[in-house]
């Protein structure tokens, strides 16, 4: 079965320029999370969604970032413009259901690199 | 604000060695989740927990409550489980938001 599938894999560009992250979600599954990893800060929550909608987008770090999801099977994480901080590994990660109990399945991240 | 504590932070182990990975947090929760991220970068979800114990192959986790701690053991350790282990608690109320993860410890284990 597929997993969740995130696009690009690996990405590199200038300071200033537009970044779009994608991420399409096991099929079936109604909650959606974005991660951003960086060796400083560990793993943080971004950003979840349930059945679409944005639930709590509360560690989102400012409003250069901004995040969609436009239907069940896809989602966009956005940097505009972007910064050097913004370096970092961005995870997205779909779970079924909304329970507590319900394990979260990852993709392999997309390596942000921001010159 | 929930602080999530891990040790030890790097963790070298040989081969065949039982290993115990601990998690401490501040504030009461709802789940725990322990995570394994390889060294290519993936992150597979491993458990959650609430109460109790679980187990899964050679992985245990466990979780005490009233005494804010979880530990994973890994029985019989081979050098394939070497990765970051990450432990994240989910605190408060509503679905699935409010994750605050550890540092990860860095497990190493040796042929």
């Amino acid at each position: 079965d597929a997993g969740v599938i995130q696009s690009p894999r690996h990405e590199v560009t200038e300071m200033g320029q537009e970044v779009t992250l994608r991420c399409k979600p096991i099929s079936g599954h109604n909650s959606l999370f974005w991660y951003r990893q960086t060796m400083m800060r560990g793993l943080e929550l971004l950003i979840y969604f349930n059945n679409n909608v944005p639930i709590d987008d509360s560690g989102m770090p400012e409003d250069r970032f901004s995040a969609k999801m436009p239907n069940a099977s896809f989602s966009t994480l956005k940097i505009q413009p972007s910064e050097p901080r913004d370096s970092a590994v961005y995870f997205c990660a779909s779970s079924l259901g909304v329970g507590s109990n319900q394990p979260q399945h990852f993709g392999d991240g997309t390596r942000l690199s921001i010159l | 604000k929930n602080e999530v504590e891990q040790s030890p932070q790097n963790l070298t182990a040989q081969e065949g060695e039982f290993i115990t990975i601990n998690c401490s947090y501040s504030v009461g929760i709802s789940a725990l989740h322990w995570l394994q991220q390889h060294p290519g970068g993936g992150i597979v979800s491993l458990f959650m927990l609430s109460s109790g114990k679980k187990k899964h192959g050679r992985l245990i986790a466990t979780i005490n409550i009233q005494e804010k701690h979880s530990s994973l053991h890994i029985t019989a350790s081979h050098p394939r489980d070497s990765a970051v282990y990450i432990c994240a608690v989910k605190w408060g109320r509503g679905s699935q938001g409010n994750l605050i993860f550890g540092k990860g410890t860095k497990l190493s284990v040796k042929p």
